[in-house]
């Protein structure tokens, strides 16, 4: 059973050309966690949710946006990609923060790609 | 700030046992997690530590010392299936930071 699903798989979008990707769970997590993965390197966390508190790192790029309407959905919106923000996104859950030990459960990723 | 440092890459063979080591220095730590994430896919979670000492969970087991910044994972009785990175991250601030993982080859 799907528990963090992640929609697309695969997105292609053009350079400047604004995108949005999904995430939605079924775990009623109360945080919810974009990071940003590249090849070979570490995810990065952008932001995360706890409930409806947003919580953005001092580091993630204004271009980078999130929405979470309600405790299933999050959003990742990137409003002029480019070529540098092509990379697989994770979106991920948790029962409460990390701090206070709760794993993350991770969706199967979004590969975006900028032409 | 935070640093995380893991070998790049291992390798070993199918049967035998390997140990992947994990040092942090970090400004707030409440505990190490280890995950494990296949090419192209998400990471998936193996084991928590908070407190030292090793903590075993069928053919793995995490290791760690707080006092030493120093974590390890021990796979045993390896499969081919265990190819894969191995993630270690550390949490600290309400949050979770990536070391950038350790590659691992097991070959027949």
């Amino acid at each position: 059973d799907a528990m963090v699903i992640q929609n697309p798989r695969y997105q292609v979008t053009q350079f400047g050309k604004p995108v949005t990707l999904s995430c939605s769970q079924t775990l009623n997590h109360n945080v919810m966690y974009w990071y940003q993965q590249k090849s070979s390197q570490a995810p990065k966390l952008l932001f995360h949710y706890y409930d409806k508190d947003f919580n953005n790192e001092a580091d993630t790029p204004d271009n980078f946006q999130s929405r979470r309407p309600n405790t299933s959905f999050c959003f990742l919106d990137i409003r002029s990609p480019g070529l540098g923000d092509a990379a697989m996104y994770l979106c991920a859950t948790s029962r409460e923060r990390a701090g206070q030990g709760h794993e993350q459960y991770f969706g199967p990723g979004t590969r975006l790609t900028v032409t | 700030g935070q640093n995380i440092d893991q070998p790049t890459e291992m390798t070993a063979t199918e049967g035998a046992i390997v140990q992947i080591n994990c040092t942090y220095q970090t400004s707030g730590f409440n505990g190490l997690f280890w995950y494990q994430q296949h090419a192209g896919e998400a990471p998936t979670f193996l084991s928590y530590n908070v407190l030292d000492g090793l903590e075993e969970k069928g053919r793995f087991s995490s290791f760690l010392s707080r006092s030493k910044g120093y974590s390890y994972l021990l796979l045993k009785e390896l499969q081919m299936k265990d190819s894969a990175s191995y993630l270690c991250a550390v949490t600290g601030f309400q949050k979770l930071v990536f070391g950038t993982g350790t590659r691992l080859l097991v070959s027949p």
